[in-house]
């Protein structure tokens, strides 16, 4: 079993809509969890991260989450097409070592 | 501020030859982690480096390798190359902990025929 489990995808949604995109964890030792976006042929780029059970909101992004379920999701809102990318949840086991998951490939259309 | 180089961008290479990849790190940044990048398995941990000392380490074989300068430049090295080994391998830095923010470079492509 791997660490960190997310849906492959693709995930479709007009654009305009809220995308959610899922994660669980398999270790309740994990501290940390983060979001990344990486398009296609780039490196993943950091959107953001929680340690907090509830919601944390950056601009159009929310990171929820619930340590009971070990579960993570992203919110984004107001969907762009310019947000169709591979989305990677990473889990932060022991304060230095990172699990990813294999990521959820986002498409938004117009 | 530059941002984090790697070099080769891309390397093709056989079975059984060995392959050194660099990594220059943000300036300033401490910490040097290297992770590999496959379509089956996703990304995967392989070390970090810390004043030149490794602190860290994932679930690879001992064929990869790595070690970090004073200057905390890093360079990960794997022998005795097998098909497997295909992958992007992408280097992150950090400030101090692993636990900062990770940014990482563009990746090295290494291709194994």
């Amino acid at each position: 079993q791997k660490e960190v489990e997310q849906n492959s995808g693709p995930l479709s949604v007009p654009e305009g809509a809220i995308a959610s995109l899922n994660c669980t964890y398999s270790d309740r030792g994990s501290q940390s969890f983060f979001w990344y976006r990486q398009y296609s042929g780039k490196s993943p780029e950091l959107i953001m991260f929680i340690y907090s059970n509830g919601d944390k909101e950056d601009g159009r992004f929310t990171a929820q989450l619930n340590k009971a379920s070990q579960y993570v999701s992203l919110l984004i809102r107001d969907s762009q097409p310019s947000d169709s990318a591979t989305y990677l949840c990473a889990s932060l086991y022991n304060f230095n070592k990172f699990y990813f998951g294999s990521g959820t490939k986002l498409n938004v259309k117009p | 501020k530059a941002g984090v180089t790697q070099t080769p961008r891309y390397l093709i290479k056989t079975r059984g030859q060995q392959v050194t990849l660099s990594c220059s790190p943000i300036s300033g940044h401490r910490s040097v982690s290297w992770y590999q990048q496959t379509p089956g398995q996703g990304l995967q941990f392989l070390f970090e480096y810390f004043s030149e000392t490794q602190r860290n380490k994932g679930n690879f074989p001992g064929r990869f390798s790595g070690r970090q300068f004073s200057n905390s430049r890093s360079e990960m090295n794997v022998s005795t190359l097998e098909l497997g080994d295909s992958a992007l391998y992408l280097c992150a830095s950090s400030l101090e902990w692993t636990s900062d923010e990770q940014f990482f470079g563009p990746g090295t492509r290494l291709t194994v025929l």
